[in-house]
């Protein structure tokens, strides 16, 4: 059982390169999210998806994009990568209630990255 | 608004002593409370939940949290630390648990246990 598989597990990039951070679940969940993990900060929501063509800002979306083309990708892309864009970031996917769903997050392994 | 506090950054605790890990929560409506641990350089896995019923909640490697309506808390606890339960805890809050209303996380609180 793969769960939530993401891609890269490490980047090193250039202020102003751009990038995409790959996620995939293999459990036809349909809700989907990127959160970036900061020293101190906790986790904090970049952009959700509740299903295929639907998705939405979180709490801190600029300078990312995500688009959500089938329910077992959540692509999250960094436009121009900027120094303040170092983080570690998760994928995460749950099932909702609706179809029996307990609400959980399932979570990918990380992807760290770095901006110089 | 929605929010999470876990105002210890560290514990300590000898092994074999119970340990308490700190949660408190604010939330509109009814809340739904969770508990994840963050093992080093690893993503983040889900111990258990509260979602209603009993206050006492049990959940994976031997945790349990206590929900307080009242003090707005739920904190972790675990009867008898191992030394293998070091990590990073996380404690999460989202304001129903149908749909797919945002989860907030507080800023964790990293475990410390001492041989």
């Amino acid at each position: 059982n793969a769960g939530v598989t993401q891609t890269p597990k490490f980047q090193v990039l250039k202020t102003g390169q751009s990038m995409t951070l790959q996620c995939a679940q293999d459990m036809n969940h349909e809700y989907m999210s990127w959160y970036r993990q900061d020293p101190g900060m906790g986790l904090r929501l970049i952009h959700y998806s509740v299903g295929a063509g639907i998705t939405d800002q979180g709490e801190v979306p600029n300078g990312y994009n995500v688009s959500r083309s089938t329910t077992e990708d959540f692509p999250l892309r960094l436009l121009s990568a900027a120094p303040s864009q170092t983080s570690v970031y998760f994928c995460a996917s749950s099932s909702g209630t609706s179809r029996g769903g307990t609400g959980e997050l399932f979570f990918g392994e990380g992807s760290r990255l770095t901006v110089l | 608004a929605q929010s999470v506090a876990q105002p210890e950054d560290q514990v300590n605790v000898a092994e074999g002593n119970p340990l308490t890990v700190k949660c408190t929560y604010s939330v509109s409506g009814n809340p739904y409370l969770f508990w994840y641990v963050q093992y080093p350089n690893r993503g983040l896995q889900f111990l258990l939940k509260y979602i209603t019923g009993d206050n006492l909640v049990k959940g994976s490697y031997g945790f349990e949290a206590e929900f307080n309506k009242s003090q707005t808390s739920f904190h972790l606890k675990k009867p008898s630390a191992l030394v293998s339960d070091s990590a990073l805890y996380f404690c999460a809050v989202r304001d129903s648990p149908r749909g797919y209303q945002k989860v907030t996380f507080g800023t964790g609180t990293k475990l410390q246990v001492i041989p």
